[in-house]
């Protein structure tokens, strides 16, 4: 089944402890992207990647890191979380070019930083 | 850069009652369109999408959306909603390279009343 996973569904954390969200996707595409999702403000661009070792800003990359070391992966890291990274997040994947851009999105990761 | 609004923020309709969600673009060529739709603790479905040829595109759950370039609008029909239809709903735009993912408007919210 193709697919986008996210892994963990929910999470709690501290200030200042380090995590990772980790995001893959079975259907080859090239491209991956983090959103955020905040009441009143719809979803945001966090990063995005085009390929692997391709990465970029999008609108809200402030306090996040990305990785794409492997087509299929492309974790979300918070190297210092603080209270306002406390959101819903989503990776989603996509083929680019002129395949498209019909995006698909894991489950979301709802992440609290207390 | 590409922009999305969405004028409404919450909308009411009677189960039954035909239902129209507004979504307006900013984007300087032919965009990529597309609505989805969030339930309740869910990540977003794709509901339909537009990427050329006939400006009215069916998608599903019964839903359909009209591109009009003249009007740079994209809005969401249907023609009698049911309870299961609450939900957000975002509209989004891509321009197609996938370079640089989707914008997405800030959502509608639709309450569905007996």
């Amino acid at each position: 089944e193709a697919q986008v996973t996210q892994n963990p569904r929910y999470l709690i954390t501290v200030t200042g402890k380090k995590l990772t969200v980790t995001c893959s996707q079975n259907m080859n595409h090239e491209y991956m992207s983090w959103y955020r999702q905040d009441p009143g403000l719809g979803l945001r661009q966090i990063y995005y990647s085009m390929n692997v070792e391709v990465t970029d800003k999008g609108d809200v990359p402030e306090g996040y890191k990305v990785s794409r070391k492997e087509k299929r992966n492309f974790p979300l890291i918070l190297e210092s979380p603080s209270p306002n990274q406390t959101s819903l997040y989503f990776c989603a994947s996509n083929f680019g070019g002129n395949r498209g851009t019909e995006a698909f999105f894991g489950q979301g990761t709802r992440l609290t930083v207390v | 850069a590409q922009s999305v609004t969405q004028p409404d923020i919450h909308i009411t309709v009677s189960e039954g009652a035909s239902l129209e969600l507004r979504c307006n673009y900013s984007y300087g060529a032919t965009p990529y369109l597309f609505w989805y739709v969030q339930s309740p603790g869910q990540g977003l479905q794709l509901l339909l999408k537009y990427f050329s040829g006939d400006t009215l595109v069916q998608g599903i759950k019964g839903f359909e959306a009209e591109f009009k370039r003249s009007q740079s609008s994209f809005n969401l029909r249907k023609p009698s909603v049911h309870w299961s239809d609450a939900a957000e709903y975002f509209c989004a735009v891509g321009t197609g390279g996938g370079a640089d993912g989707l914008t997405f408007g800030k959502g509608t919210h639709l309450i569905i009343q007996p």
